[in-house]
């Protein structure tokens, strides 16, 4: 069972640049969310959605972008990469009932 | 200012004894609360976690212990084992969120040394 399933798992970009990082999950969940992860600031919640469609901004949503055309994708689009947005990126997904959250394996993103 | 904030960023413990890790939050509204165990190169991993209509939470070796009026958690490992060695993050949740966003700590690094 996949879970949770994040690409790319790592990705160098150049200051300007844009890209996107790809989350699916097969558990039929409705939420989904982006986390980052910096040093000594554990995880941060970039944005999130609570169904297809229905999206909105989290603790630091400035320079990312989100849709969700479906229940199983949750893509996140870095518009134009700056080295401040080099960190550990984490989706996740949890079905309404629950609060516990399951997490991909992370992308590790660095912006030069 | 961090809502949920975990104080120790590493502890060390010998095998087989207890490790305890600590959390303390600001915000009253929160009513839930999580814990999660991070090895390296993976994502978090949901470990255990507790209400607040509830002070203990056991399961297995893992339980969580809730103190509501001085707005702690603590998570309780007994008896530790090496394969125990990995970064615990507290989080917590609210019901205006609906549950759909976690507010972490900036984690523990645990070591239980062989």
């Amino acid at each position: 069972n996949a879970g949770v399933t994040q690409t790319p798992k790592f990705q160098v970009l150049k200051t300007g640049q844009s890209m996107t990082l790809q989350c699916a999950q097969d558990m039929n969940h409705e939420y989904m969310s982006w986390y980052r992860q910096d040093p000594g600031m554990g995880l941060r919640l970039i944005h999130y959605s609570v169904g297809a469609g229905i999206t909105d901004q989290g603790e630091v949503p400035n320079g990312y972008n989100v849709s969700r055309s479906t229940t199983e994708d949750f893509p996140l689009r870095l518009l134009s990469a700056a080295p401040s947005q080099t960190s550990v990126y984490f989706c996740a997904s949890s079905s309404r009932s629950q609060a516990e959250a399951f997490f991909g394996q992370g992308t590790r993103l660095t912006v030069v | 200012d961090q809502q949920v904030k975990q104080n120790s960023p590493s502890l060390s413990v010998q095998e087989g004894r207890i490790s305890i890790l600590n959390c303390d939050y600001t915000n009253s509204m929160f009513d839930y609360f999580l814990w999660y165990k991070k090895y390296p190169a993976e994502g978090p991993t949901f470990l255990i976690s507790i209400s607040s209509i509830k002070d203990k939470n056991e399961d297995g070796r893992f339980t969580v212990f809730l103190n509501k009026s001085a707005k702690h958690l603590s998570l309780h490992i007994v008896p530790s084992q090496p394969g125990d060695s990995a970064v615990y993050f507290c989080a917590a949740s609210a019901p205006y969120t609906g549950r759909r966003a976690l507010t972490f700590g900036s984690g523990t690094r645990l070591q239980v040394q062989p």
